[in-house]
């Protein structure tokens, strides 16, 4: 089982549409995690952190349920911008050191 | 916010020669560094935790005497190719994180080196 699993789309969303991604993580011993959004043949870009609490930046919503070891990312009114591969990464802490690990990535295609 | 150089962009080189890769912090000392290779289509994956002072930390299935690590100062690290072959063509980012921060805001990645051996 891959330590980060997302569904790899491609998701195609009219624009102006709501799209929700979901990731699930295997190592119960992850302390921080992201959403990281990567153009085509460009390195990933911090899109937002997610906290167990939930957190909102503009149209985009990140929550995380550590129970259940799942975190979503959810777009409102999507943009023709928004079009990218989204990566879900978890942060692990093992013995002091830390390591990214990312999953592949769930394509958006924003369509006019 | 951090900020992280990488050089080159890319690079075309002949199969057996070696190809040095910088990554540099700009705005923060980064004790810690992380090298990742992407191939076309998949994610990216870990390659080495670099170290800076010390020995880098290769991760399964990577050779350590083909892909040399070498972290001297607080602020650049660099990857060398060693007697690059075909198959090693691929993109190839670093990442960093402001330590004085909290994990909680990420990491910084260069703008990657897209390698071609021809």
């Amino acid at each position: 089982r891959k330590e980060v699993e997302q569904d790899p789309g491609p998701f195609n969303v009219p624009e102006g549409a709501t799209v929700a991604f979901n990731c699930t993580y295997s190592n119960s011993a992850s302390q921080s995690f992201f959403w990281y959004r990567q153009d085509c043949r460009k390195e990933p870009k911090l899109l937002m952190s997610v906290y167990s609490s939930g957190n909102e930046d503009g149209r985009f919503t990140a929550q995380l349920n550590r129970a259940s070891q799942y975190i979503s990312l959810l777009i409102r009114d999507s943009k023709l911008s928004d079009s990218a591969t989204y990566l879900c990464v978890v942060n692990i802490f093992d013995f002091g050191n830390e390591k990214l690990t990312f999953g592949t990535g769930t394509r958006l295609t924003i369509i006019p | 916010g951090a900020v992280v150089s990488q050089h080159p962009s890319w690079v075309i080189c002949k199969s057996g020669t070696s190809v040095k890769i910088e990554c540099r912090s700009l705005d923060f000392q980064a004790t810690t560094m992380f090298w990742y290779r992407q191939f076309p289509k998949q994610s990216l994956m870990l390659m080495a935790t670099s170290n800076e002072g010390s020995k880098a930390t290769y991760e399964q299935g990577v050779e350590k005497d083909k892909f040399l690590i070498n972290h001297a100062s607080l602020t650049l690290s660099t990857l060398t190719v060693t007697s690059a072959h075909p198959e090693d063509s691929s993109f190839y980012i670093c990442s960093a994180r402001d330590m004085v921060g909290s994990p909680h805001y990420g990491y910084t990645f260069g703008s990657g080196t897209r390698l071609t051996v021809v």
